[in-house]
């Protein structure tokens, strides 16, 4: 009964290729995020998206870019992969933004990419 | 700009109490959330403060003052599973989450 799952749990990938990491949430949560945590342990928002509004974080390189084929999933695209996108990424998910406790953020397992 | 300043790393004794601070600056408030990250593993929630005062849940205590932009995470009778780091986030007036970089609890027998 996973409520956030993403896939693969490890990618492994040379220099210039274009991968993706997927996330599905069963919890039936509005606002789905991605975040990338690098090796100071650093948590940094990259997007934010509902089914209203995609919230991108103007220093996320435009070589990446969110997918959301359904409220459910928000998958992530790389292009053109970089020795310095090596880290975790987080996908996450909450009821709403209105500024209670349902803004509660709930984590995916975690996909650490690792450029080569 | 907006900040969030707590503790790079604390050191404490099994058994013992721990309080893990944060401040903040950010534009807004609509809460402050205190998360722990096990090595290896993804956020988990711990507690939400919305109004002053304290929030008590087993073990675990957040303290909130807005008037200061303060907050602080309260362990007791620490367990060696504690070890982990503990993110203070804030929700600003956009309700966009900010998060601190976390500090790094470590147990000691």
């Amino acid at each position: 009964d996973t409520a956030v799952s993403q896939t693969p749990k490890y990618l492994v990938t040379q220099m210039g290729n274009d991968k993706s990491i997927k996330c599905e949430q069963n919890l039936g949560h509005d606002t789905m995020y991605w975040y990338k945590q690098d090796s100071k342990k650093f948590l940094k928002i990259m997007f934010s998206y509902n089914n209203k509004e995609l919230i991108i974080n103007e220093t996320v390189p435009n070589r990446f870019s969110p997918k959301s084929p359904d409220k459910a999933h928000l998958n992530l695209h790389i292009n053109s992969l970089e020795l310095g996108d090596s880290a975790v990424y987080f996908c996450a998910s909450s009821q709403n933004t209105g500024g209670t406790h349902t803004d509660t953020q709930y984590f995916g397992p975690g996909t650490r990419l690792t450029v080569l | 700009g907006q900040n969030i300043d707590q503790p790079t790393e604390m050191t404490a004794t099994e058994g013992a109490i721990v309080q893990i601070n944060c401040t903040y600056q950010t534009s807004g408030f609509n809460g402050l959330f205190w998360y722990q990250q096990h090595a290896g593993e993804a956020p988990t929630f711990l507690s939400y403060n919305v109004l002053d005062g304290l929030e008590e849940k087993g073990r675990f205590s957040s303290f909130l003052s807005r008037s200061k932009g303060y907050s602080y995470l309260l362990l007791k009778e620490l367990q060696m599973k504690d070890s982990a780091s503990y993110l203070c986030a804030v929700l600003d007036s956009n309700y966009q989450l900010i998060w601190g970089a976390g500090t790094k609890l470590i147990i000691k027998p």
